[in-house]
């Protein structure tokens, strides 16, 4: 079958630095996605990997390793507004989005 | 990018009635994506929305129960009938501009059946 797993929760602090990780194991790969969800809203795009290595955007970059079947998200310079749920989802060999149960992301101050 | 208009953004139902949700989109899209997702879950991909034929759907899902139309490239409907406090809910139609690309969201219907 298809699996997708990062944390459940992660607490950090405010200017602080988080990572949060993502491991897969999907019939294909053809890119992996990271989302940010806020509470009652849509996700929205944070990140797309298809190749081996780090792709940096302002305070957020994620990194994926395909051989390991694994990314991570790092969030940088932590902001409250950074508090919501991060989607991991990866598109398989048929190009549907295969999702991670998400990881809560708290930030205290 | 796509910008996707969902409605109603939210509603609580009766038991053994039926809701349609619309997405309208603002240019045209090959396939569109309806989701579910419960609280503190994740997407469940309900099915997919194909211009000029039937929905493809997933496991657990039935044309019965959630019936889709697509008339054209921007805009598909999916209704979810003779409802129970069981789909109570939170449902998302996404669409995918091509294969290497992000999914774009709709805002979302939140539905409480009562």
């Amino acid at each position: 079958g298809q699996n997708i797993d990062q944390p459940t929760e992660m607490t950090a602090t405010e200017g602080a630095i988080v990572q949060i990780n993502c491991t897969y194991q999907t019939s294909g790969f053809n890119g992996l996605f990271w989302y940010q969800q806020h509470a009652g809203e849509a996700p929205t795009f944070l990140s797309y990997n298809v190749l081996d290595g780090l792709e940096e955007k302002g305070r957020f970059s994620s990194f994926l390793s395909r051989s390991k079947g694994y990314s991570y998200l790092l969030l940088k310079e932590l902001q409250m507004k950074d508090s919501a749920s991060y989607l991991c989802a990866v598109k398989d060999s048929n190009y549907q989005l295969i999702w991670g149960a998400g990881t809560k992301l708290i930030i205290k101050p | 990018s796509a910008v996707i208009s969902q409605k109603p953004s939210r509603d609580i139902c009766q038991r053994g009635t039926s809701l349609t949700i619309q997405c309208q989109v603002d240019s045209q899209v090959t396939m569109m994506f309806w989701y579910r997702q419960q609280p503190g879950q994740s997407l469940t991909l309900i099915a997919t929305a194909n211009q000029g034929s039937e929905a493809t759907y997933e496991s657990g899902f039935v044309i019965d129960k959630f019936p889709i139309s697509r008339p054209n490239l921007t805009f598909s409907t999916l209704t979810v009938s003779n409802m129970s406090p069981e789909d109570s809910s939170i449902y998302l139609c996404s669409v995918d501009r091509a294969e290497n690309t992000e999914a774009f969201f709709g805002q979302g219907t939140r539905l409480t059946v009562v």
